[in-house]
């Protein structure tokens, strides 16, 4: 098992364009999260994905939309980007609530750079 | 609001002293305790989970619920574990449910 992979390893884009980005879950994962985590700080719970559907919400705008496909994969939308949207994208998986195995496996990230 | 404090961003120390990295929280509701780490080039992973009350790598980490702490703590720090570490309360329920809340993480280095 790969654990969670997510492509692109690196992306750059220009004010104003749109980014998708994409990742696959651990096998044996539904439920799968997205942080954004700048430079210099910890990640920031972007939202969280289960049964295709968006369960939880952090503090960003809704310029920043995802989606789940059947088979748990996961994309993070972002539209209208900003300067400040440069950071490193990271998509976690975890089993089944209620399962007493809810820890979050990261991927890799994608780095994202606004110019 | 839940915010996490890691008030050392840098630590050093030398291999065999022991190490403790702070971690203070504030979170509405039972929160269940991580500590992540990121290792040089390699990607965010578990170190320890408070509920599992395992030793991972030597590690190991007492929650103190009065003062709201889940300081980590090794007792000889050795080179590789050199890295950053990142205390990380998890959301058990309500609008937290599912969330890690990251502190801004400690760079821990270990010299020889």
């Amino acid at each position: 098992d790969a654990g969670v992979t997510q492509s692109p390893t690196h992306l750059i884009k220009t004010r104003g364009q749109q980014v998708t980005l994409r990742c696959s879950p651990k096998s044996g994962h539904d439920t799968v999260s997205w942080y954004q985590q700048a430079l210099g700080q910890g990640p920031q719970f972007i939202f969280q994905y289960y049964e295709e559907e968006e369960r939880q919400r952090g503090n960003f705008p809704d310029r920043f939309s995802g989606h789940q496909f059947p088979n748990y994969s996961s994309e993070l939308n972002v539209n209208a980007l900003l300067l400040g949207d440069s950071a490193l994208y990271l998509c976690a998986s975890n089993r089944p609530a209620g399962t007493g195995k809810e820890t979050q496996y990261f991927g890799p990230g994608t780095r994202l750079l606004v110019l | 609001a839940q915010r996490v404090t890691q008030p050392e961003k840098l630590l050093s120390v030398f291999k065999g002293a022991p190490v403790e990295l702070k971690c203070n929280y504030s979170y509405s509701g039972s929160p269940e305790l991580f500590w992540y780490v990121q290792y040089s080039r390699q990607r965010l992973q578990l170190l320890l989970r408070h509920i599992s009350r395992e030793s991972i790598k030597g590690f190991t980490a007492d929650l103190n619920k009065g003062e709201t702490s889940f300081h980590l703590k090794k007792p000889f720090a050795q080179e590789e574990d050199s890295a950053m570490y990142y205390c990380a309360p998890y959301g058990a329920g309500g609008t937290s449910y599912g969330k890690l809340t990251f502190g801004q993480g400690t760079i821990l280095t270990v010299h020889p």
